[in-house]
């Protein structure tokens, strides 16, 4: 069974502040996703990695940066927290190739006062 | 790139109806489209996918089809049950990339 952690489920950050959401996952997916989630917006990528140190900006990348230095670890930093970040904020991975179903954590809800 | 649309916002139904939930694309080169049941507080897990050479996928009460004329995707859920309720995503994709979901769906059906 996949699984994918990420390591806090609540944040409460205070604006100006730099924030990392870690996430890691135990099935040797090739690929790792971080969304954001908002009331009647779905969800929205942010970035992307395909390997071990690459990355891809998604559709809202403004305002955050990864991190993968290890194949089961992919971070989100937000360099300087702003409260419009406020949000539930997802990770995904899968297992690449001809297989794009992906596999969601169970969210990081972040509040930035 | 691609836009994926998704209507209604919320569906109301009583228990035992059917419900449909439907989506359109814009990127005609799209060929994967999967949907995704997510709990009230859980995590999205993907309920039922189709490539574009199916025009049709059932699995016990979902289904899903495929209209690639029209760029437009269906999730049918017969006989609905309370457990159903959920929030439901469509999403595409062109072949191994990044997904592109819809804003979802809010199902709710009363006993």
């Amino acid at each position: 069974d996949v699984k994918v952690t990420q390591s806090s489920r609540y944040l409460v950050k205070r604006t100006g502040e730099k924030v990392f959401l870690e996430c890691v996952q135990d099935m040797d997916h090739e690929n790792m996703f971080w969304y954001r989630q908002d009331p009647g917006l779905g969800l929205r990528l942010i970035y992307f990695s395909y390997d071990v140190k690459m990355k891809e900006k998604g559709d809202i990348p403004e305002g955050y940066s990864v991190s993968r230095e290890k194949k089961e670890r992919f971070s989100l930093i937000l360099e300087s927290a702003s409260t419009n970040q406020t949000s539930m904020y997802l990770c995904a991975s899968s297992i690449g190739g001809s297989k794009n179903i992906q596999y969601f954590g169970a969210g990081t809800r972040l509040s930035v006062l | 790139g691609e836009n994926v649309e998704q209507h209604p916002s919320t569906l109301s139904v009583q228990e035992g109806d059917s419900a449909v939930i439907k989506c359109t694309y814009s990127d005609s080169a799209s060929n994967y489209f999967p949907w995704y049941k997510q709990e009230l507080g859980k995590r999205p897990q993907l309920i039922i996918d189709i490539r574009s050479n199916v025009g049709e996928k059932k699995d016990q009460r979902i289904a899903v089809t495929l209209n690639k004329t029209a760029k437009h995707f269906s999730l049918h859920i017969t006989e609905t049950q309370p457990e159903d309720s959920a929030v439901y995503f469509c999403a595409a994709s062109i072949g191994y990339s990044t997904l592109t979901f819809g804003k979802g769906t809010m199902l709710l059906v009363s006993p």
